[in-house]
């Protein structure tokens, strides 16, 4: 079964450094999503992006958060100068299009669990 | 924005009894999935139902789209099935982001 896959799976980070959370998503899919779950909290929506752009975001992203998909393959979340409360585990996740078929659920990723000290 | 609310919120088993977690949301959905979180914080998805019944193993899930509530259902229980359980729902609106439920923690005892 396809999976979307997702690097690092740990990261730990100095507080005001930048990070680059990377992600495959599946290859046929055309929405791509990043998530974040803050230890013992509910999944958040943070972004979704759809035809190299992003297509609705968050509250939570705000400036310092950026995506980009770089290449044909990989999708990246940045956080430009982490703060302590970025601290919490990242999920990336894509699904098909409405057009693609009925089927559309979500695949998530394993996660990476970002740490900020 | 919709609401997902989920009961219980805690569950405690004996290995080898069966349960059965709801999902309750406060508008029409067009998409619905289970996940289960396991230990190492990884997301699994279980079901994709928006509708209808569906079976995987020991688990099976209900979602009856038109009372806004979905059910899963889990049967003799194993010790491997411990982790928290979340429900997402997409609204029927123009978004396309998963709404999480606040998760049920199950822990399954030896």
């Amino acid at each position: 079964e396809p999976e979307v896959t997702q690097t690092p799976s740990h990261q730990v980070t100095q507080m005001g450094q930048e990070v680059i959370l990377r992600c495959v998503p599946i290859s046929n899919h055309l929405y791509f999503y990043w998530y974040r779950q803050i230890l013992g909290q509910k999944v958040e929506f943070l972004v979704s992006f759809y035809n190299n752009e992003i297509s609705e975001k968050s509250e939570i992203f705000d400036d310092q958060f950026s995506v980009e998909r770089p290449d044909g393959s990989n999708f990246t979340l940045k956080i430009r100068s982490t703060k302590l409360e970025d601290s919490a585990m990242y999920f990336c996740a894509s699904s098909r299009h409405l057009t693609q078929g009925p089927n559309y659920g979500y695949t998530f990723g394993s996660g990476t669990r970002l740490t900020v000290v | 924005g919709i609401q997902v609310e989920q009961s219980p919120p805690d569950l405690i088993l004996q290995e080898g009894a069966n349960s059965t977690l709801r999902c309750n949301f406060s508008d029409s959905v067009n998409n619905l999935q289970w996940f289960h979180q396991n230990p190492w914080g990884q997301l699994i998805n279980l079901f994709y139902i928006p509708s209808g019944t569906k079976q995987n193993g020991r688990l099976s899930a209900t979602t009856v789209a038109t009372e806004r509530y979905s059910l899963l259902y889990i049967s003799s229980s194993q010790t491997t099935d411990s982790g928290v359980y979340f429900c997402a729902v997409r609204d029927g609106g123009a978004t396309n982001k998963l709404i999480f439920g606040t998760g049920t923690l199950l822990a399954v005892q030896p």
